[in-house]
């Protein structure tokens, strides 16, 4: 089973609706960070949480929201989609070394 | 400003060809550094990784990368490559001073032709 999984993998949608992306992990990471991913601009940091208590922005926060749940779930939300959000956008884990990140599948966001 | 850099945005190679990648930042103060390869459809995985020791570090899949601290570059090299290693790769840095957010640079497309 996967140790990191995202949900949607793919979503469609139109201008100004809300979404949401879900990230769930069973690594028992307490650091979860969202991502996005356009062609030719690599990936760049959204929102990153250290603790269920801890929330913090990234570098491209404007137009998204979080939430964690839990220490294993960490959603993404854009509250009314705009077609420049359109992007492939992944959730990853951390322990407090980080060594390493561990990346999720990536869910495909198109905003019409 | 902190930043990274890859140099090359898209290589083409045939197969058996060597492969160096370069990957230069700009951070003050000690450093971690990654490269992270994506497969088409799958998502990133760590390639290797330096934090400190050796400055020449060995991954998966017979890759390694040198840290040259004089010049804020740690390059990604394959002596040989395969047509399997057709994939995305990233060079990341995680500076002291940066909090603890990692910095990507914006990847460099390798195609290796059989």
């Amino acid at each position: 089973d996967a140790d990191v999984t995202q949900t949607p993998r793919n979503r469609i949608t139109k201008t100004g609706k809300r979404i949401m992306l879900e990230c769930s992990q069973t690594k028992g990471h307490d650091r979860m960070y969202w991502y996005r991913q356009d062609p030719g601009l690599g990936l760049r940091l959204i929102y990153y949480s250290f603790d269920v208590k801890d929330i913090n922005k990234g570098e491209i926060s404007d137009g998204y929201s979080v939430s964690r749940q839990a220490q294993a779930k960490f959603s993404l939300s854009l509250e009314s989609a705009i077609p420049n959000q359109t992007a492939l956008y992944f959730c990853a884990t951390s322990d407090p070394t980080e060594q390493e990140q561990f990346f999720g599948p990536g869910t495909r966001l198109t905003v019409l | 400003a902190q930043s990274v850099s890859q140099h090359n945005h898209h290589v083409i190679l045939s197969e058996a060809a060597s492969l160096e990648l370069g990957c230069n930042y700009s951070y003050g103060g000690t450093v971690n550094l990654f490269w992270y390869v994506q497969y088409p459809g799958q998502h990133l995985q760590l390639l290797l990784k330096y934090f400190s020791g050796d400055p020449l570090v060995k991954g998966i899949k017979g890759f390694e990368a040198e840290f040259i601290k004089s010049k804020f570059s740690f390059n990604l090299r394959k002596p040989s490559v395969q047509w399997s290693d057709t994939a995305e790769y990233f060079c990341a840095v995680k500076g002291s001073n940066s909090g603890y957010a990692l910095n990507f640079g914006k990847g460099t497309s390798l195609l290796v032709t059989p």
